[in-house]
Formats: structure tokens, C-alpha cells, sequence
């Protein structure tokens, strides 16, 4: 299996552009994670999805974010309109069997916006 | 909010040294998780921890669960320079619907 696979590996965008995140999981995994990486916090959970369905989302900052997964092998996350402090490297990880267990982490998609 | 601190937060060490990280919560975990991340890639599990005091062993890094399931400590022996990395734990919580709690991670750089 190829693993995780994110895409773009790098986005570099303008404010108020809309910026959208590409995930296609390990096949067979029932949890899609979304994850975003900075200094400051460190690695943060923005939402998750347990056979398609999202479970909890309390982690997305606010309503300029949402994310879809229209079947077991594709989600997105998007930016809509983006700010320069949403830069950051955003993680999608999937996991067989729960939330709890091992996560597999994708290469991530380091996110510019100026 | 289960919070996990880490530390130190940097770490600077000459090849052969040895070292030990740390993991620390006011809060009990159902088991504990330490991660790897080299740059520009995405964290990789090492182990995963699950009764209170115990230790598992990963050729040259030990690591170890709190008796009371509220810290771990991570130990490597000789330290080389492709130990370098973001060492992340990450505990799991009690409830069916947890989720894993990610410190902020111990930043090592190992120099030949």
C-alpha cells in the first residue's frame, strides 16, 4: 500500500483565495483524520470521519473551514476565504480500527498564505 | 482537556550520548503513543504503551508508562544522527469516541 497520500505537497496562496486539501487514506481504513502542525501548537485535531461520516469537528477554528470525505477513499479539507494565520502544514492521517489507535500520517501539504 | 507537556522542548546532543525525553499530564490515559517525525514528512509510530508501569524496549530506546498512566519517559542509549527528529507522544483517552492527545513534541538533533 502506498500510505497516506496529500496533495499539494506545498500551496502557496493569496488571502481570500479559496485553498482546497486532497486525502485519499489507506484502503480499508475506517478513520480519516484531519490534523494541522505549528510551532506554536503544535499538532492540533480539526476533525475526524468514521466510515464517511464526520464524528467530531469541535477542532476546526471556525466556519472558513469545512471538510467533506464523499467515500471511503477521497477527503477534503478547504479554506474559504483563507488568512495568512492559517499557515501551517495540514497532516490527514487514517487509522483501521479507532480513533485511539495508531494513526498513519500522511507526507502533509504546507500551507502559505500571504 | 487532556493536555500533554513535553520536555525538554529542544535537545542538542553530540553522537553517542544518551538522553531521555519526557511526557507528563495531570490526566490518566488509556495508553500512550510516541511518534517520530523527520522533516518535511509526517509522524511515524514507534510503540505504544499501555499498562501503568510498564516498558517496552526498541533496539536502542527504551521507553517507559507511568504507574498511574498520567506520564512516559522516553529513553535512547548511544544516540545517533538519524535519531534526529520531532519525538511526539500521544495519549489516548477513555471513552469509546477518543481521540489521541498530541503533546508539542521534543526536538533532537544529533550531531556526528
Amino acid at each position: 500500500d502506498a500510505g497516506v497520500i496529500q496533495s499539494p505537497r506545498h500551496e502557496v496562496t493569496e488571502m481570500g483565495q479559496e485553498v482546497t486539501l486532497r486525502c485519499k487514506p489507506i484502503s480499508g481504513h475506517d478513520y480519516l483524520f484531519w490534523y494541522r502542525q505549528t510551532m506554536m501548537r503544535g499538532l492540533e485535531l480539526l476533525i475526524y470521519f468514521n466510515n464517511n461520516v464526520p464524528i467530531d469537528d469541535s477542532g476546526m477554528p471556525e466556519d472558513r473551514f469545512s471538510a467533506k470525505m464523499p467515500n471511503a477513499s477521497f477527503s477534503t479539507l478547504k479554506i474559504q476565504p483563507s488568512e495568512p494565520r492559517d499557515s501551517a502544514v495540514y497532516f490527514c492521517a487514517s487509522s483501521p480500527t479507532g480513533g485511539y489507535t495508531e494513526a498513519f500520517f500522511g507526507q502533509g501539504t504546507r500551507l502559505t498564505v500571504v | 482537556t487532556q493536555l500533554l507537556e513535553q520536555s525538554p522542548q529542544f535537545l542538542s546532543i553530540q553522537e553517542g550520548e544518551n538522553l531521555t525525553v519526557y511526557c507528563n499530564s495531570s490526566s490518566v490515559f488509556s495508553s500512550l503513543q510516541w511518534y517520530r517525525q523527520e522533516p518535511g514528512e509526517g509522524p511515524v509510530l514507534l510503540v505504544t504503551v499501555v499498562t501503568g508501569g510498564e516498558v517496552k524496549k526498541l533496539k536502542r530506546l527504551t521507553f517507559q508508562f507511568g504507574d498511574a498512566r498520567k506520564d512516559s519517559s522516553l529513553h535512547i542509549t548511544a544516540a545517533q544522527p538519524g535519531d534526529t527528529g520531532l519525538y511526539l507522544c500521544a495519549g489516548a483517552g477513555n471513552s469509546g469516541y477518543s481521540t489521541l492527545t498530541f503533546g508539542k513534541g521534543t526536538m533532537l538533533l544529533v550531531s556526528p
